[in-house]
Parts: structure tokens; sequence; C-alpha cells
């Protein structure tokens, strides 16, 4: 079964406004989570990475002001997508990182944005 | 319920081929993705199979069957850089991607 969840799975909004995205890890502890974003059959674009309890570290060239990442629990991260614009609208993945001996990523289902 | 299986680990000789299984089932299917993913980076998308039938990309193969649930990526001439993991993902029927834990993949000289 699906051990990271991401809700909503699809959001349709319009643009200006504001999304929130959720990423929970259902079985475990999750002290780093990755936010990803999709376009169509490319690989997977890391945005950032999200460390439990202090602030997210961004790629080269994805704004920190415009997507919003919180990790404010071992179990959920958020992805707030500020004042979206059309270009925002995109396939986002989350995954979580297990910690312990042996480290596991696993990938949520992905929340499909958007933007009219 | 959805559930994707592939094994957790396979080890191969430098110039061999492997084959990297994957079942699926899913509630509706878009769609059966192969990534691969180096530690600590990013996955690479290396295939998209919609329909039955084998799809060649170079050194890399992936084969599907709709009607068994069943897919399969096919690396030839394998080389030291293809060590990595291997993630099949399959989308069902509202698009979201279901994914295996992975196929880490271990290659001797």
């Amino acid at each position: 079964g699906a051990v990271v969840s991401q809700h909503p799975s699809r959001v349709i909004c319009k643009s200006g406004t504001s999304v929130k995205i959720e990423c929970r890890s259902l079985d475990f502890q999750a002290t780093t989570m990755f936010w990803y974003r999709q376009f169509p059959k490319q690989s997977l674009m890391l945005m950032a990475t999200s460390n439990e309890g202090s602030k997210a570290t961004y790629e080269q060239g994805v704004e920190k002001d415009k997507f919003l990442i919180n990790h404010a629990s071992l179990t959920l991260s958020t992805l707030t997508v500020t004042s979206a614009h059309p270009e925002d609208s995109s396939f986002y993945i989350c995954s979580a990182r297990s910690s312990g001996a042996q480290e596991t990523q696993y990938f949520g289902p992905g929340t499909r944005l958007l933007v009219l | 319920g959805q559930n994707i299986d592939q094994p957790t680990e396979m080890t191969a000789t430098e110039g061999a081929i492997v084959q990297i299984n994957c079942t699926y089932q899913t509630s509706g299917f878009n769609g059966l993705f192969w990534y691969q993913q180096h530690a600590g980076e990013a996955p690479t998308f290396l295939s998209y199979n919609v329909l039955d039938g084998l799809e060649e990309k170079g050194r890399f193969s992936s084969f599907l069957s709709r009607s068994k649930g069943y897919s399969y990526l096919l690396l030839k001439e394998l080389q030291m850089k293809d060590s990595a993991s291997y993630l099949c993902a399959a989308m069902d029927s509202n698009y979201q991607l279901i994914w295996g834990a992975g196929t880490k993949l271990i290659i001797k000289p």
C-alpha cells in the first residue's frame, strides 16, 4: 500500500490565487522530504529539499518566495504555490526519505495543478 | 488495492544484459513509467509505455503487457554507471502515479 500520500490529487484554480499541497508519510517518520515537478515524459525536476524543523533548501532557479515549503512535523510537508499563474500548471510530486540503517525514498502519487 | 511489485535488488556483470521486472495492479491504467535514480539525485525519466509491446531506446528497452499487468526494463551492454535504483511507476485512471519501491541494480566488473 501507499506509504506517502498527497492532497489534493488534483486542483484547478484561478490565476493569482494560492494553492497548498500536502505531503504525508503514512507509516514512518521522514526527516527529509523532497518536492519535484514533472513535465510530461520528462525527468522529475527537484525543486527543493525539506528538512523537518528547518528551512527548505531550494534548487537553482526555483523561487523560494513563490514556492513556500513548510515541514512542520516528521510526517507532513506542505508546498504552497503563491499567486499561481498558468505556467505553474504541472504535476507536483513529493517524496519522503525514511531514516534509519537503510534509508529509502518513497514517492507520493502526485498532485495535478491546473491554473486557469 | 493498487500495488506495484519489483525486485528489491539485482546484481549483474559489466557488459551483460539484465531484465528488471515490474508487475502492477491499478484502478484503470494510463501508462507505465521507468525511472533511473542515482543516489542523492532526482529520478531520470527512461521510458513510458501505454501500448503493449517493446520500445527500444539505445541500450535500454521497455516492454509492456497490459493484459498481464506486467512490464520489464531491459538493459544491454551494462556499464558501471548503470549502477542505480530503477523505479517502476504506473499511472491509474485518475492520473495518479503508483510507485514501486525501486530495484537497486549493482554492476560488478
